[in-house]
């Protein structure tokens, strides 16, 4: 089975551009959670969609936004970009199949690494 | 969440086991250890998770001490490729989700 993919892996963009990532996630997977890396904050929950939703949110600005498409597959979009985005951008998927589940492994894709510029 | 605490780095010769530590004192009783691994600049690797009991998989043993508030991460025989960041998550029901919180894990540096 396919992993989680991301496109683009690479991104170098300027200030005050906008940028949309995607993510595809494992097959048969519902939910996509979206993460933010860089070397001074770590690894950080941006927002999580289940079947089409935002389901929970981090502590981020409004500039992040995300959707979650009919299919599962995700896109989360960056407007009005400042030299702090620059981050190595991660996506997981996991199954969720429903509230009370056991808890769900998520699986990480590759990242999509933003420059920002 | 409960909150985790690890080792900064550890080193580990190749071929012998690593042991990775971790204290998660104040997890609750619904709350499950999940280890996963980052090589420089991937995306993190699910390793293993448990709840209570000891777990076994093909990459990695996880032992959790009975009061549940510390574990271990084994890999058995390390290899170079084994070299990477460590993070010990401990996670808790649907109330939050899939959010996972990462703290600042253990390097873990197999050496030849």
């Amino acid at each position: 089975k396919a992993g989680v993919t991301q496109t683009p892996r690479y991104l170098i963009k300027t200030r005050g551009q906008q940028v949309t990532l995607s993510c595809s996630p494992i097959s048969g997977h519902r939910s996509v959670s979206w993460y933010q890396q860089t070397p001074g904050q770590g690894l950080q929950f941006l927002f999580e969609y289940f079947s089409e939703t935002q389901r929970n949110k981090g502590n981020f600005p409004g500039r992040f936004s995300g959707r979650q498409f009919s299919n599962s597959r995700s896109e989360m979009n960056v407007s009005t970009l400042e030299l702090g985005d620059s981050a190595l951008y991660l996506c997981a998927s996991s199954l969720l199949l429903g509230a009370g589940r056991a808890q769900e492994t998520q699986y990480f894709g590759p990242g999509t690494r933003l420059l920002v510029l | 969440d409960a909150k985790t605490t690890q080792p900064t780095s550890m080193d580990c010769a190749e071929g012998r086991a690593a042991n990775l530590p971790c204290n998660h004192s104040t997890i609750s009783g619904n709350e499950y250890v999940y280890w996963y691994r980052q090589i420089h600049s991937q995306g993190p690797q699910y390793i293993i998770h448990g709840l209570k009991n000891n777990e076994t998989n093909e990459m990695a043993s996880l032992i959790i001490t009975e009061d549940r508030k510390s574990s271990t991460l084994i890999l058995p025989h390390a290899t170079l490729r084994d070299t990477a960041v460590y993070y010990c998550i401990v996670r808790g029901k649907e109330t939050s989700g899939s959010r996972l919180t990462f703290g600042e894990g253990t390097q873990l540096t197999v050496n030849p």
